[in-house]
């Protein structure tokens, strides 16, 4: 009931294109659902995140979705950029629990 | 925005030493602080979550008297690994959460520990 499952693996697209990645969680007592933007060889990094009270959060490139009764939620890059090739984890938390980690989206954008 | 810094970034070092890990959060004061193990293209593993003043709270399988935590400060957590040897290389990772709200936890840049 801890995990947070996330899919795809990996992910190809073309410099442009419009780069999704899904999670999908079971506890209903998280209440918080962030996104982070890992380099090689650097610490994970905030990207965007959203309560289950909204259904859709933008920031920029950015947008998060958000669809409580199915328990899921996914981050749409649009305008993907080769600098955005990075590996992406999704988790869930709630306040003051400790995050929950998706097993990661490596992408990688082409030119 | 929050700032946690982590040093060293890289250490190598023999097998059987000891080897100390700093977290630092730099422009705010963290209440709990966290430690994560990562291995090449897996996810973060959480090893314990430490609150200034009191004892970690270590994972299940997270050997504490391996990994042993220290935040004596609401700005400074440390991880000491001892007695390491080459089943402890990874990648370890701090991060730290606000006091003052309820922002996520940020995260430091890492440490690569390498053992010989």
């Amino acid at each position: 009931q801890q995990q947070v499952k996330q899919s795809p693996q990996s992910l190809i697209v073309q410099k442009g294109g419009i780069s999704i990645i899904n999670c999908a969680y079971e506890n209903t007592a998280f209440d918080y659902f962030p996104w982070y933007q890992q380099f090689p060889g650097k610490g994970p990094a905030l990207l965007i995140a959203i309560r289950p009270d909204v259904s859709e959060k933008k920031e920029g490139r950015f947008t998060i979705s958000f669809n409580k009764s199915a328990k899921q939620f996914s981050l749409h890059i649009m305008d993907s950029q080769p600098g955005d090739s990075a590996t992406y984890f999704c988790a869930a938390t709630s306040w003051t629990d400790k995050l929950i980690f998706g097993t990661g989206t490596r992408l990688q954008v082409f030119p | 925005g929050a700032v946690v810094s982590q040093h060293p970034s890289w250490v190598i070092c023999k097998s059987g030493t000891s080897v100390k890990i700093e977290c630092r959060s730099l422009d705010f004061q963290a209440t709990t602080m966290f430690w994560y193990r990562q291995f090449p293209k897996q996810s973060l593993m959480l090893m314990a979550t430490s609150n200034e003043g009191s004892k970690a709270t270590y994972e299940q399988g997270v050997e504490k008297d391996k990994f042993l935590i220290n935040h004596a400060s609401l700005t400074l957590s440390t991880l000491t690994v001892t007695s390491a040897h080459p089943e402890d290389s990874s990648f370890y990772i701090c991060s730290a959460r606000d006091r003052s709200d309820h922002q996520p936890q940020h995260f430091g840049d890492g440490t690569r520990l390498s053992i010989l």
